[in-house]
């Protein structure tokens, strides 16, 4: 969806390196949502944020893995010290409010070599 | 987490038939979302169901929430060959948060 804007499409990382994935949701939405999917099959939840505020990360990997949404810019995801397993397509949606359709971006694909 | 089971995995028509696939969960939800994702991009969102029974279409698309809340249906009539993509649904609890997501059906349209 071309309100949800996430960049870069495409990453790619070595061994060790960090990851910084970005999320500008749509004009309005103060709540955005991170997946993660893996070739052939369906979206995983990572965490879920409302504005300067991390509401349910029990899909985070406990490690390297975190999320923000402060007050002013977008969403990062950030990944630390990456490893192969890494390599996935990261999604964002955002949502107006908690009990609404949410809309995805076009996703960002971490490549990790 | 929780499980959504969509079926069929994968389906191969001819243009012009209908298509219908479920998804079901062993929990309640309060909304079904249904996207169709092609290669390369993100989900696009089809059709959202609030109220159990609710019947929606967008154009060709059809979905109902079922009554019991634990299962949605997606039917698409007259299919064409821009259908082709991965459908996905999505459900979400009472309690909010996150949205989960069944495993996808494949749509492959032969025209």
């Amino acid at each position: 969806n071309a309100g949800v804007m996430q960049n870069p499409r495409h990453l790619v990382r070595r061994r060790g390196q960090e990851a910084r994935l970005r999320c500008s949701p749509m004009k309005g939405h103060s709540h955005v949502y991170w997946y993660r999917q893996l070739p052939e099959e369906g979206l995983k939840f990572m965490v879920y944020l409302q504005k300067e505020n991390i509401i349910d990360e029990s899909g985070m990997p406990k490690e390297r893995f975190s999320a923000e949404f402060p007050k002013e810019g977008p969403s990062i995801l950030r990944i630390q010290q990456v490893v192969r397993g890494d390599s996935a397509a990261y999604f964002c949606a955002s949502s107006p409010r908690v009990t609404f359709e949410a809309f995805f971006g076009q996703g960002t694909r971490l490549t990790v070599v | 987490g929780q499980q959504l089971n969509q079926s069929p995995q994968s389906m191969f028509i001819q243009e012009g038939e209908d298509v219908s696939m479920n998804c079901t969960s062993s929990s309640i939800f309060n909304t079904w979302l249904w996207y169709k994702q092609e290669p390369g991009e993100g989900p696009v969102l089809l059709i959202a169901l609030y109220k159990a029974g609710e019947l929606t279409s967008n154009g060709r698309l059809t979905a109902q929430f079922g009554i019991t809340r634990k299962d949605s249906f997606l039917n698409i009539s007259a299919s064409i060959p821009s259908d082709v993509g991965i459908y996905f649904c999505a459900g979400q609890l009472d309690t909010g948060n996150q949205f989960y997501f069944g495993t996808g059906t494949s749509l492959t349209v032969i025209p």
